[in-house]
Formats: structure tokens, C-alpha cells, sequence
């Protein structure tokens, strides 16, 4: 089993339906993140939680919203999005924040389609 | 603006021979580095990083050399190995901002084909 699980792995969506991203990490890390790769741009961080809380939110518009219920889970729910929103979205995981030097662990990404 | 970049999409090395995937930052007050390996369809994978205290770091057929002074980083594999062909992304971890964390900031990839 893998340490990070993302579902689903291709969502493909209307721009007024309502979608949730799921992440798990089985590897009691404490920090988790979202990260958006669009084609041919470098990984952009969305948002930061540690220890359930939200600590960075990188001017990710509103149609974004994150949810973390514990350390464990994280979700992206996703609501009006318009077709430059389509890209791979990646959760990835760490044992604490990025200050402390240690890697973090992605997911397989989902890959999002918006019609 | 970019702060990590790296130059070359792509890089074809012969089996056998060395790999050589470079990455410029332009942040100096960056102090941890790290190269992730990605295939199709999956994540990114962690593969070796290195501390801005450090200029070298190895591990197994993977070795990383940092020169603080030129901002640069390079990830050697020797010897390559098709199995290595994947996307190679660098990533410096610094602050975001004076009211902000750390994050890691991502360079595009590098597409590494190992021919056999």
C-alpha cells in the first residue's frame, strides 16, 4: 500500500457541478499539502495543513476549498471551476512543515478535466 | 518569476554511461534541496536531497553536488540504467514570504531517456 492515496485518479467534470479530491497518508506524518501541476509549469503549491490546521493558502481562488477533518485526510472540494483548472492536483505529505528539512511524500495525483 | 529552474526539458544518455541533470536557483537564502523522480501516471518520489552545509551527497548510483556560490545543483546517475528514465524534478525548499512558511519551490523537469 502505497504511503499517500489520492482518489479518484482522472475526474472529468462540468464547469457547475460540485467534486471532491481525496487524500489518505498512512504514514503519521503531520503536515499535508495540495499542489497543482498544470502542463508545462512547475508544481504550484494550493495549501499547507499542519496538525489539522490550515497554515498557508497560496491566493487559491474560492472555488478551491480545503478540508483536513484530521491528520490523516485531506479533501479539495471543487465547485464552479473553469477549464484553465484542469491539470494534476497531488497531495503530497510530510512528517512536520517543510522548515525542517525533510521530503515530502506525493501522491499519484488526480488528473482533473474540466468541460 | 521562477526561482528554480531547470534549462533542459530533456536529456537522452546511453545505458551504462553517466546522467547529468543540472538546476539553477535564484535564492540564495534557499538551504535544502531535493530531486524527485516522477514516471507517467504516478507521483513524485523522493530520490536524494542535500543540505546547504553540504556539497556533496551521495547514495547508491545517486549523487548530488551543490555550489552555493553559483546557485546551482546537479544530480549525477551513475551508471544510468533504463529503469532511470523518468522526469526528474529539482525543488529548493526557503521561505515564501515574511508572512509566509516554508515551501518547496519546484523547477519544470527534466525528461531523462536511458537508451539501452
Amino acid at each position: 500500500e502505497t504511503g499517500v492515496t489520492q482518489t479518484p485518479r482522472h475526474l472529468v467534470m462540468g464547469m457547475t457541478n460540485k467534486k471532491s479530491l481525496k487524500c489518505e497518508q498512512h504514514l503519521g506524518h503531520n503536515a499535508m499539502y495540495w499542489y497543482k501541476q498544470s502542463a508545462k509549469k512547475p508544481l504550484e503549491l494550493m495549501f499547507v495543513y499542519n496538525f489539522k490546521e490550515q497554515t498557508e493558502n497560496n491566493s487559491v481562488p474560492s472555488r478551491f476549498s480545503p478540508e483536513c477533518p484530521n491528520s490523516s485526510h485531506l479533501f479539495l472540494h471543487l465547485h464552479t471551476l473553469q477549464p484553465e483548472d484542469s491539470a494534476l492536483y497531488l497531495c503530497a505529505s510530510s512528517q512536520d512543515l517543510p522548515g525542517n528539512n525533510q521530503p515530502q511524500h506525493f501522491g499519484d495525483g488526480t488528473r482533473l478535466s474540466i468541460l | 518569476d521562477q526561482q528554480v529552474k531547470q534549462n533542459s526539458p530533456s536529456l537522452s544518455v546511453q545505458e551504462g554511461r553517466i546522467s547529468i541533470l543540472n538546476c539553477d536557483y535564484t535564492n540564495s537564502m534557499f538551504d535544502y534541496f531535493l530531486w524527485y523522480k516522477k514516471y507517467p501516471a504516478e507521483g513524485p518520489t523522493f530520490l536524494i536531497s542535500i543540505s546547504s552545509i553540504k556539497d556533496k551527497n551521495e547514495d547508491g548510483r545517486f549523487t548530488v553536488f551543490l555550489n552555493k556560490s553559483a546557485k546551482h545543483l546537479s544530480l549525477h546517475i551513475v551508471p544510468s540504467q533504463p529503469g532511470d528514465s523518468a522526469v526528474y524534478f529539482c525543488a529548493a525548499l526557503g521561505l515564501r514570504g515574511s508572512n509566509s512558511g516554508y515551501a518547496l519551490n519546484f523547477g519544470k523537469g527534466t525528461s531523462l531517456l536511458v537508451t539501452p
